[in-house]
């Protein structure tokens, strides 16, 4: 059974830095893109970022850019959200979601297992 | 990036209704779209591909249909754990987009 688990979600002050992981199991992690998709409290779906399964190529959205660093461990099974200089417009619940492929741009693009989810609020 | 809008915002629907709800992208995407679950307190759960297809395990009361820049969303007869919003994404073009949502409340 596909299991993701994200952690490290925590209260941080306007400007802080925090990094949040999402553990995976239950299937072969390199084989297949990862991305972290975040809903604010109330609010829609937003997409953050992804990464490919070899961890070659990256992807982030505007909002996030320059500011928030994907990465993954294929030899833990993990996958990370680095994220610095916080506003609270970043406020949200963080989701891991597994991609269809190895490669994130390569269609069909659909997040077919997600996590929990793992709340970061940014507040003073 | 595509803009995606969903109506209704929100319904409430008899228990055994059938219940539609559209999406409409701001550009053709073709039928890169998929539409997903989100009951209370829960994550988001694919519930339809690329447009049509029923994801494995989906009961098939859930079914959608479209292409271009129309899709339609349908529960042909409402259930009480149907419950829940859902939203439609499309990945025609990166980066992927969602709708607002559409909040599905038994009456």
């Amino acid at each position: 059974e596909v299991q993701l688990l994200e952690s490290g979600g925590d209260l941080v002050q306007p400007g802080g830095s925090l990094r949040v992981s999402c553990a995976a199991s239950g299937f072969t992690f390199s084989s297949y893109a990862m991305s972290w998709v975040r809903q604010a409290p109330g609010k829609g779906l937003e997409w953050v970022s992804a990464i490919s399964g070899s961890a070659e190529t990256t992807h982030y959205a505007d909002s996030v850019k320059g500011r928030f660093t994907i990465s993954r461990d294929n030899s833990k099974n993990t996958l990370y959200l680095q994220m610095n200089g916080l506003r609270a417009e970043d406020t949200a619940i963080y989701y891991c979601a597994k991609l269809l492929r190895s490669i994130f741009s390569q269609p069909p693009l659909r997040f077919d297992c997600w996590g929990q989810g793992t709340l970061v609020t940014v507040s003073s | 990036d595509i803009q995606m809008t969903q109506s209704p915002s929100s319904l409430s629907a008899s228990v055994g209704d059938r219940v539609t709800i559209t999406c409409q992208a701001s550009q053709d995407i073709s039928n890169y779209l998929n539409w997903y679950q989100q009951k209370p307190g829960k994550a988001p759960n694919l519930l339809i591909y690329d447009a049509s297809n029923l994801e494995t395990g989906v009961p098939s009361r859930f079914s959608g249909s479209g292409s271009g820049t129309d899709f339609t969303f349908t529960i042909s007869s409402l259930q009480p754990e149907d419950i829940a919003t859902y939203y439609c994404q499309q990945y025609n073009h990166l980066p992927p987009t969602f709708g607002p949502g559409t909040k599905v409340d038994i009456k």
